[in-house]
């Protein structure tokens, strides 16, 4: 089945840039995905990448895709402290009934 | 904007009580998703359900039950809470159009004691 894989955690310093990464296993994947995970909530969904995309950009966030490799990144520039979560990469499963796949989530670590 | 509602944030319940998680989304789409989340082994999906009193099991779907008897409502019935089942729960929907992005509530927490 489909697997997607994530390091567990991640440590930076406030004001540098973030890169968490992703890779997955379904060659048929149409939509990429991130979450954010704050302490005690839900996730919620940062932003999307359709296959077909090598790129998105969306504000301080940097989405980068290589199809070839499987491999997806969440790129966060001028990293907060707010920015402290856990980030969930997911992918769509394309074998039907829009069920999607996440992987454990990593934990991203600001320090002040 | 998009809103998914959970009817408890926290929740305590005794080993052997029936349990209902209810969950209500208002942006009209026709998926709903249950998943538990334990620490080191993310999100695991439950059931969902793409309409109206349809259901499909998850990767975990023993010692649940789902009803979807509304569009915009999805219920999880546990039917005879158990320890093992101490974890948070999350609901989402996603529209069968779009980029099928999932919309979480934020999370029920359930301890069975």
């Amino acid at each position: 089945g489909e697997d997607v894989e994530q390091s567990l955690f991640l440590s930076v310093r406030e004001g540098d840039s973030s890169v968490i990464n992703c890779t997955y296993t379904d060659s048929s994947s149409t939509y990429l995905y991130w979450y954010k995970q704050e302490p005690g909530a839900g996730l919620q969904l940062l932003t999307y990448i359709f296959s077909n995309m090598d790129m998105k950009q969306d504000q301080r966030l940097t989405v980068l895709l290589n199809k070839k490799d499987k491999h997806l990144s969440l790129r966060i520039a001028d990293t907060q402290t707010g920015d402290s979560a856990i980030y969930f990469c997911a992918e769509f499963d394309s074998g039907g009934y829009q069920k999607v796949t996440f992987g454990t989530g990593t934990k991203l670590q600001v320090i002040p | 904007d998009v809103k998914v509602t959970q009817s408890s944030r926290y929740l305590v319940k005794r080993t052997g009580e029936k349990v209902f998680l209810e969950c209500v989304q208002d942006m009209d789409h026709e998926n709903m998703f249950w998943y538990r989340q334990d620490p080191g082994l993310g999100l695991r999906l439950i059931y969902f359900s793409y309409d109206v009193k349809m259901k499909e099991k998850g990767d975990i779907p023993e010692g649940y039950s789902v009803s979807r008897e509304k569009k915009e409502r999805f219920s999880l019935i546990l039917e005879s809470a158990s320890t093992n089942q101490t974890s948070m729960y999350l609901c989402a929907s996603s529209s069968s159009e779009g980029g099928y992005e999932q919309y979480f509530g934020p999370g029920t927490r359930l301890t069975v004691t």
